[in-house]
């Protein structure tokens, strides 16, 4: 069955530094998103991506977080001077189509900010 | 989202049919209703969504109400492995898959 993957599983960095969360969505999907679930919390929409641009976008999502499909089947998250608060689960998304269409969601990839 | 409320947690005995109930009152007659769960920090994997009439899968059958203010989630005959945080969705119509997820029912199947 075809999935979602997410490298890398955990990233331990430093506050202040760049980190770049990569996902490789399923291969006919159109729609991307990315979603954070900070430990114990709700999962939070962060981010939706279709042909090539931001489709929408959540309070979250500030100038610090930058989204990108490089090179037709990855789809990063980068976030650019990283937080404290940025420790989280972040949760890559796709789907096939909107409206009706489900989500399939990757693994996550855990992000820990000293 | 139209709003939905759902019991903060339920318990199941492993081999009996779970049910999950979901109240969405303000739901609006062309938004679907969509069912995710979550097992301890994975990825909130889809099982089923419906808009009026009943739908069933592999996984589960979906019940709406006729009035479509509440839905019921069935699992027909739980496993240990169904141990997880089961989320009821309403996105609006026209942010299309935006999902907007909220607490979600713990279900805890017990042996």
């Amino acid at each position: 069955e075809p999935e979602v993957t997410q490298t890398p599983s955990h990233q331990v960095t430093q506050m202040g530094q760049e980190v770049i969360l990569r996902c490789v969505p399923i291969s006919n999907h159109l729609y991307f998103y990315w979603y954070r679930q900070i430990l114990g919390q709700k999962v939070e929409f962060l981010v939706s991506f279709y042909n090539n641009e931001i489709s929408e976008k959540s309070e979250i999502f500030d100038d610090q977080f930058s989204v990108e499909r490089p090179d037709g089947s990855n789809f990063t998250l980068k976030i650019r001077s990283t937080k404290l608060e940025d420790s989280a689960m972040y949760f890559c998304a796709s789907s096939e189509r909107t409206l009706g269409g489900e989500l399939f969601f990757g693994e996550g990839s855990r992000l820990t900010v000293l | 989202d139209a709003k939905t409320t759902q019991p903060t947690s339920m318990d199941c005995a492993e081999g009996r049919a779970a049910n999950l109930p979901c109240n969405h009152s303000t739901i609006s007659g062309n938004e679907y209703v969509y069912w995710y769960r979550q097992i301890h920090s994975q990825g909130p994997q889809y099982i089923i969504h419906g808009l009026k009439n009943n739908e069933t899968n592999e996984m589960a059958s979906l019940i709406i109400t006729e009035d479509r203010k509440s839905s019921t989630l069935i699992l027909p005959h739980a496993t240990l492995r169904d141990t997880a945080v089961y989320y009821c969705i309403v996105p609006p119509r026209e942010y299309g898959n935006k999902l907007v997820f909220g607490a979600g029912t713990i279900l805890r199947v017990k042996s």
